[in-house]
């Protein structure tokens, strides 16, 4: 079963409007939750992470992620998206000492 | 502050050559090392970590072997390339007392073509 599950393989948003990518989880226990954004033939850059403190959470580059534990998810928002926010993001799980990677969003911004 | 090194960058290897990537991290001790592999389109498949000098775990059965021959340089090897190796090639460091309880940080990564 899939620890960390992403909706949308691709994303697609003009630019200025909301940005909204989906994480969902697998577990009864709340895990530590990451997001990772990766720009074209770069390493993964992280953007924010939730360790059972405050439920939302704020990252780096304006964006913001909120734990719900009923709905076992870690949704990344941004209000307001910038060309600049074109690339691919994944959610990743430490979870029973391993870590998940989701299997990746591309998101797309139009001008 | 913590920095990871990737050498090289992009790597294009006949079928049947051996491969060396390698990996350093400054700035920190004993820290835990991964290289993870990204193929076209996919997410990022966990191939080796280390906790330690000498300590490599493998988890997945592959073509490809890793070392840590000091604290913080970390790499992967291959004596026989197949065209299925080829792929974006991450090493990853962390500092959590277990390997997969806090955040990884990754490096620039390698772009590796087989032909």
């Amino acid at each position: 079963a899939q620890s960390v599950t992403q909706l949308g393989s691709h994303v697609s948003v003009s630019e200025g409007a909301l940005v909204l990518l989906r994480c969902n989880y697998s577990s009864s226990v709340p895990p530590y939750l990451f997001w990772y954004v990766q720009y074209p033939n770069q390493g993964l850059q992280l953007l924010l992470k939730y360790t059972s403190a405050a439920t939302l959470v704020k990252g780096i580059n304006g964006f913001e992620a909120e734990f719900k534990k009923s709905e076992t998810s870690f949704h990344l928002t941004k209000p307001s998206a910038h060309m600049s926010d074109a690339a691919e993001y994944f959610c990743a799980v430490s979870l029973h000492n391993q870590f998940y990677f989701g299997t990746g969003t591309s998101l797309t911004v139009i001008p | 502050s913590q920095t990871i090194h990737q050498w090289p960058a992009t790597l294009v290897q006949p079928v049947g050559s051996p491969l060396s990537l390698e990996c350093t991290v400054e700035g920190t001790s004993n820290p835990n090392l991964y290289w993870y592999r990204q193929a076209a389109g996919r997410g990022l498949q966990l191939l080796f970590y280390s906790v330690g000098i000498g300590q490599i775990s493998s988890e997945v059965p592959q073509n490809l072997s890793a070392s840590r021959p000091q604290d913080r340089q970390f790499i992967l090897s291959s004596k026989k390339l197949l065209l299925s190796d080829s792929g974006f090639y991450l090493c990853a460091w962390s500092v959590a007392a277990s390997p997969f309880t806090d955040t990884q940080y990754f490096g620039p990564g390698t772009r590796l073509t087989v032909l």
